[in-house]
């Protein structure tokens, strides 16, 4: 799988929009790249996921530009309980038995 | 009704014991995984198994040994536990292999070893 850099840690404020930039330089044709939130004491949950350009639902935006060596969550109007760990994966459709997750960045959204 | 369940959620235990922890799926997934996630949040794979067979085993010492009774259900076994053992265990499922679909984790386990 792809190696994906992430910030390690961000601060915001309540209300703003938080935009968390994944690096996978070495992406392939077949990746997809896909992001969990993770709050403490809990096992991590999907929050979005994106082969090319924009991707949106209720929780979060995606944005993957044309190359795709990168890819941007934006989590619009974050509150304090958006506060977590945030990890950016990036997989192929076959034979994706080994799902490795990156770092992760640590959201601390503020008051 | 939980999706992906482990047992126990905490276990204390003194070193050179041995102690299982218990995984089961609902979803009806056919990959299973179990992840160790340490004091530093690192969450690194650890073993991944498909229709109960193992397919990834990232370099775990041989005091780990996973065990899949069948498709839902992904127990893993801790021989003469260290002190380095402590740590979140998770455990997770999905549909492995033809298409990407997410991950469901359990809730983890917090192992502490004395």
């Amino acid at each position: 799988l792809a190696k994906t850099t992430q910030p390690i840690s961000m601060d915001s404020y309540e209300g703003q929009e938080v935009n968390i930039t994944c690096s996978h330089n070495n992406i392939a044709t077949n990746d997809y790249i896909t992001w969990y939130q993770q709050f403490p004491s809990q096992g991590p949950r999907f929050i979005i996921q994106g082969y090319k350009t924009k991707v949106t639902n209720e929780v979060a935006s995606l944005f993957i530009p044309a190359d795709r060596k990168s890819s941007t969550l934006s989590l619009p109007r974050v509150s304090l309980s958006d506060t977590a760990v945030y990890y950016c994966l990036v997989g192929g459709t076959s034979g994706t038995y080994k799902y490795i997750f990156g770092t992760g960045t640590r959201l601390k959204v503020l008051a | 009704d939980t999706a992906v369940s482990q047992t126990p959620k905490y276990l204390v235990t003194q070193m050179g014991n041995d102690k299982s922890i218990k995984c089961e799926q609902n979803l009806g997934h056919d990959t299973m995984y179990w992840y160790k996630q340490d004091s530093k949040k690192f969450l690194k794979i650890m073993f991944s198994y498909n229709n109960k067979e193992l397919i990834i085993n990232e370099t775990v010492p041989n005091r780990f040994s996973p065990k899949s009774p069948d498709k839902a259900h992904l127990n893993l076994h801790i021989n003469s536990l260290e002190l380095g053992d402590s740590a979140v265990y998770f455990c997770a499922s999905r549909t492995g292999g033809l298409v990407e679909t997410e991950a469901f984790f359990g809730q983890g386990t917090r192992l502490t070893v004395v």
